[in-house]
C-alpha cells in the first residue's frame, strides 16, 4: 500500500497569504496524485487531479506542482473559503490512498 | 444535475451488518465506475472500495479483510455496500463518489455501539 505523508498538519495563515502544502509518496506515483479540500460537514470537493489540472470550476490561486514521490499545492492567496482541510490522494496503485490531511487555520 | 445520495446509515451493534445504498441521478449510472470513502469521526478520509461501470472489476481497502462487498443495480441507478461482522473502528460517515471524484454524495453516518 502506498503510503502519503502531508506536511505540515497545520498551517496558520492569514487571509490574502500565500499557502504551500506537501505532499510525499512512500513510492512513485508518476503523476497520479489529486488534491482535495473539505469544510466541516461536506463532503470533499476535488481541486487538482493528476498533479496540476484544476478541476472544473476551482479558481487559478489553486495550483499544483511535482512528480514522483513529491508533491505540492500552492494557493497563491487564501480566501475566507480557503481556510479548510486539504487532501491529497494518489491512484496510481490499488488500494488508492489518502494522506492524513494539513489544515489551514487562521491565525 | 448530478446527485449521488447515500442512505442506510444507522445504530448497529458489534457483529452486525448493514446494507449502504448510493442512488445515482443526473448521469448515465452505467457508464461511471463508483467508489466508497468514509471518515471516521474527527479523522481523515479512508477510500474502502471501487466497482467498475460493468461490474466486472473491483477492488478494496486492505483493511477491510473481505468484511465488505460492493455491488451495484444499473436499473435501479444504485450502488450498494455490504457490511459484515461490523466494529467500533467502523463508525464514520460513508460517501458514495463518482469515479471522476467530482461527485460525491453527503454522507450517510453509520455508528457501531
Amino acid at each position: 500500500e502506498i503510503v502519503l505523508t502531508q506536511s505540515p498538519a497545520t498551517l496558520s495563515l492569514s487571509p490574502g497569504e500565500r499557502a504551500t502544502l506537501s505532499c510525499r509518496a512512500s513510492q512513485s506515483i508518476s503523476s497520479h496524485l489529486a488534491w482535495y479540500r473539505q469544510t466541516p460537514g461536506r463532503a470533499p470537493r476535488l481541486l487538482i487531479y493528476e498533479v496540476s489540472n484544476r478541476a472544473t470550476g476551482i479558481p487559478a490561486r489553486f495550483s499544483g506542482s511535482g512528480s514522483g514521490t513529491d508533491f505540492t499545492l500552492t494557493i497563491s492567496s487564501l480566501e475566507p473559503e480557503d481556510f479548510a482541510v486539504y487532501y491529497c490522494q494518489q491512484r496510481s496503485n490499488w488500494p488508492l490512498t489518502f494522506g492524513g490531511g494539513t489544515k489551514v487555520e487562521v491565525k | 444535475e448530478v446527485q449521488l445520495v447515500e442512505s442506510g446509515g444507522g445504530l448497529v451493534q458489534p457483529g452486525g451488518s448493514l446494507r449502504l445504498s448510493c442512488a445515482a441521478s443526473g448521469f448515465s449510472f452505467s457508464d461511471y465506475s463508483m467508489n466508497w470513502v468514509r471518515q471516521s469521526p474527527g479523522k481523515g478520509l479512508e477510500w474502502l472500495s471501487f466497482l467498475s461501470r460493468g461490474g466486472v472489476s473491483e477492488y478494496y481497502a486492505d483493511s477491510l479483510k473481505g468484511r465488505f462487498v460492493v455491488s451495484r443495480d444499473s436499473a435501479k441507478n444504485s450502488l450498494y455496500l455490504q457490511m459484515n461482522a461490523l466494529t467500533a473502528d467502523d463508525t464514520a460517515v460513508y460517501y458514495c463518489a463518482r469515479d471522476d471524484w467530482v461527485y460525491w454524495g453527503q454522507g450517510t453516518q453509520v455508528t457501531v455501539s
